[in-house]
């Protein structure tokens, strides 16, 4: 199957200081890629819809200019969170679509996920 | 709007059964079934796309009812590498975005 990547897969940073988060996928082009949260023992929370080349979409109550995304290349999908604090420590996972997937029945591909610790 | 499973956690014993229900308030176009160990991404399982679709072999199969309102996953004679979190996600569009959700999860446990 196709494979996504993700970087770093653990981070520990200060409270203060911005986090940038890499989603790559290696071997086929992703127009959209979604970001979420977990945290211990909870679901999935989707955070924001990237699209290549355009804004991302957030979900109710996720705050763009705490949670930065870029989506630049069909490839490569950024995730900054800036001025991190402790409540923002979490696992950030990503995930992408292949661009033939689109309205037919499609898998996701995650990467492996980023563990962000504030301290 | 977020698909809600039941039950929430689960202990087995090695070779028992069980299943994992996903329950929506609205149609789905798809449901897919994930299982997450900790500390890493989910793992794709199956997809299901038709009401009344089941599918899956005869350790893990999954079902879709007419209404594709549930899906139940179900796990046979299990084994300890079955233990894990098991989520059901599919896609929806709202207000003109495509978006993909999972629903609340459940905490499967298989003892020895």
């Amino acid at each position: 199957g196709a494979v996504v990547s993700q970087h770093p897969s653990r981070v520990i940073c200060k409270s203060g200081t911005s986090v940038k988060i890499e989603c790559r996928s290696l071997d086929f082009q992703a127009t959209t890629m979604f970001w979420y949260r977990q945290f211990p023992k909870k679901s999935l929370m989707l955070m924001a819809t990237s699209n290549e080349g355009s804004k991302a979409t957030y979900e109710q109550g996720v705050e763009k200019d705490k949670f930065l995304i870029n989506h630049a290349s069909l490839t490569l999908s950024t995730l900054t969170v800036t001025s991190a604090h402790p409540e923002d420590s979490s696992f950030y996972i990503c995930s992408a679509m292949n661009l033939a997937g689109i309205g037919t029945h499609y898998e996701q591909y995650f990467g492996p996920g980023t563990r962000l610790t504030v301290t | 709007q977020q698909p809600v499973q039941s039950p929430q956690a689960v202990i087995l014993r090695e070779g028992e059964d069980a299943v994992i229900n996903c329950s929506s308030s609205k149609a789905l176009y798809s449901v897919h079934w994930y299982r997450q160990k900790h500390g890493e991404a989910p793992v794709f399982l199956m997809i299901l796309l038709k009401g009344g679709e089941q599918k899956g072999h005869e350790k893990i199969s999954a079902s879709f009812n007419e209404k594709k309102q549930q899906s139940s996953l179900y796990l046979t004679a299990s084994q300890l590498s079955y233990s894990g979190t098991y989520f059901c996600g599919t896609s929806m569009v709202t207000s003109g975005t495509y978006k993909y959700i999972f629903g609340t999860g459940t905490r499967l446990k298989v003892l020895a």
